[in-house]
């Protein structure tokens, strides 16, 4: 059964400071990983998709690696900014079948404070 | 962008009562899901819909748990008698099919039953 594991559970940062998210899954494999952005309360955006055979995922100041022999990816996230602060979550689908259902991580709160 | 759309956004239910919570999903997507979220847990699979039949569920979507695509466009999920442990925040996803494109989540149903 696959678990996704998020370190760190929260993080507070100063404004302008890069960081970096972790997430680990149990089974290497995988087709895809998945970030999302939770805000309080609210639904699950989408950040970045990152397939099996990348290694890297880049959009505007996020970029997403996944190193699937070891069953990690990272979310850097460059020049924070207050607009950042959300939960961070990763998601995994199951490798067998087609439906592809998502096993989440317990998600990383990020602040980042002006 | 095309959006999943969810309503109501917010639902106080009575316990034992029956709700309807509704989904629109993405038109040419073809796998559609619902995913719960109890406050402060992680977010977890219920069930997933594929050419209109149940592909597959989860140990929580029991009996009293069902889904159906009325009209092809509109995907609801109905709790027929709601318990308290029933509250959660309710996502609808859609999928378009292939490996390289991942989940779009809806912004979510934050159902109470009191």
């Amino acid at each position: 059964k696959q678990e996704v594991t998020q370190i760190p559970a929260a993080l507070s940062v100063p404004e302008g400071e890069n960081l970096v998210l972790n997430c680990s899954f149990t089974d290497s494999a995988i087709y895809n990983l998945q970030w999302f952005r939770q805000d309080p309360g609210k639904g699950l955006t989408s950040l970045l998709l990152i397939q099996s055979s990348q290694r890297e995922q880049t959009s505007g100041r996020l970029n997403a690696s996944l190193d699937k022999s070891s069953g990690r990816s990272t979310l850097y996230i460059a020049a924070s900014q207050p607009g950042d602060s959300a939960t961070y979550l990763c998601a995994v689908p199951n490798s067998g079948g087609s439906n592809y259902k998502l096993t989440f991580g317990k998600g990383t709160l990020l602040t980042v404070n002006p | 962008e095309p959006e999943v759309t969810q309503t109501p956004s917010h639902q106080v239910t009575q316990m034992g009562q029956e709700v309807i919570l509704r989904c629109v999903p993405i038109s040419n997507h073809l796998y559609f899901y619902w995913y719960r979220q109890i406050l402060g847990q992680k977010v977890e699979f219920l069930v997933s819909f594929y050419n209109n039949e149940i592909s597959e569920k989860s140990e929580i979507f029991d009996d009293q748990f069902s889904v159906e695509r009325p009209d092809g466009s509109n995907f609801t999920l109905k709790i027929r008698s709601t318990k308290l442990e029933d509250s959660a925040m309710y996502f609808c996803a859609s999928r378009r099919g292939d490996r390289g494109h991942g989940y779009t989540f809806g912004s979510g149903t934050r159902l109470t039953v009191v």
